[in-house]
């Protein structure tokens, strides 16, 4: 699975937009990128992934490069129950069967504190 | 209605013990997988099993056997404990692209 590289941490305001980077330079054709994020004690939270498309649901937006070397993770209104570490993980979404059993190899994350 | 649950929450044993690490998932999934992260945060993956058989096999210690009896059960048990297992081990569970993880079981070795 390729590399990805993102801030340390970072902070944002109560009810403002909240941009998370992530640099994944050596992803390859098939590789999707995926977010997820683990607040304080709990298990990790999947919340988006996409492959060259934008994407969005209820939780976030996953804006990608046209190079696909870079994306950002977009929390729209952030709130204080939105603290958490966020990791970008990039990795083949299925097997060649179809069913998905690929490791999920997370790095450092960014963490994200959003304070009132 | 919990989809990933794991039992128990916290575990406090003895150097030397043995101990479980029970962890259901009621989703209809065919892939489980056991994760761990250490007192430094890093989640690391540990095992994955697809429907029962073992897919995915980190580098890690043969004291730590998973067992998965069902699709739907996917156990680990840790033999001789040691110091060094303290950790928070995280249960998952996945059909396709997105894994949904259990509360985690905070194991803590004296």
């Amino acid at each position: 699975d390729a590399k990805t590289t993102q801030p340390p941490s970072m902070d944002c305001a109560e009810g403002r937009a909240a941009n998370l980077p992530c640099n994944h330079s050596t992803i390859s054709g098939n590789e999707y990128v995926y977010w997820y994020r683990q607040i304080h004690s709990q298990g990790p939270q999947y919340i988006i992934h996409g492959l060259k498309n934008n994407e969005t649901n209820e939780m976030a937006s996953l804006i990608i490069t046209e190079d696909r070397k870079s994306s950002t993770l977009i929390l729209p209104h952030a709130t204080l129950r939105d603290t958490a570490v966020y990791y970008c993980i990039v990795r083949v979404a299925t097997n060649a069967g179809g069913t998905s059993y690929g490791k999920l190899t997370f790095g450092q994350g960014t963490i994200l504190t959003v304070h009132p | 209605d919990t989809a990933v649950s794991q039992t128990p929450k916290y575990l406090v044993t003895q150097m030397g013990n043995d101990k479980s690490i029970k962890c259901e998932q009621n989703l209809g999934h065919d892939t489980m997988y056991w994760y761990k992260q250490d007192s430094k945060k890093f989640l690391k993956i540990m095992f994955s099993y697809n429907n029962k058989e073992l897919i995915i096999n980190e580098t890690v210690p043969n004291r730590f056997s998973p067992k998965s009896p069902d699709k739907a059960h996917l156990n680990l048990h840790i033999n001789s404990l040691e110091l060094g297992d303290s950790a928070v081990y995280f249960c998952a569970s996945s059909l396709r692209a997105e894994q949904f993880f259990g509360p985690g079981t905070r194991l803590t070795v004296l």
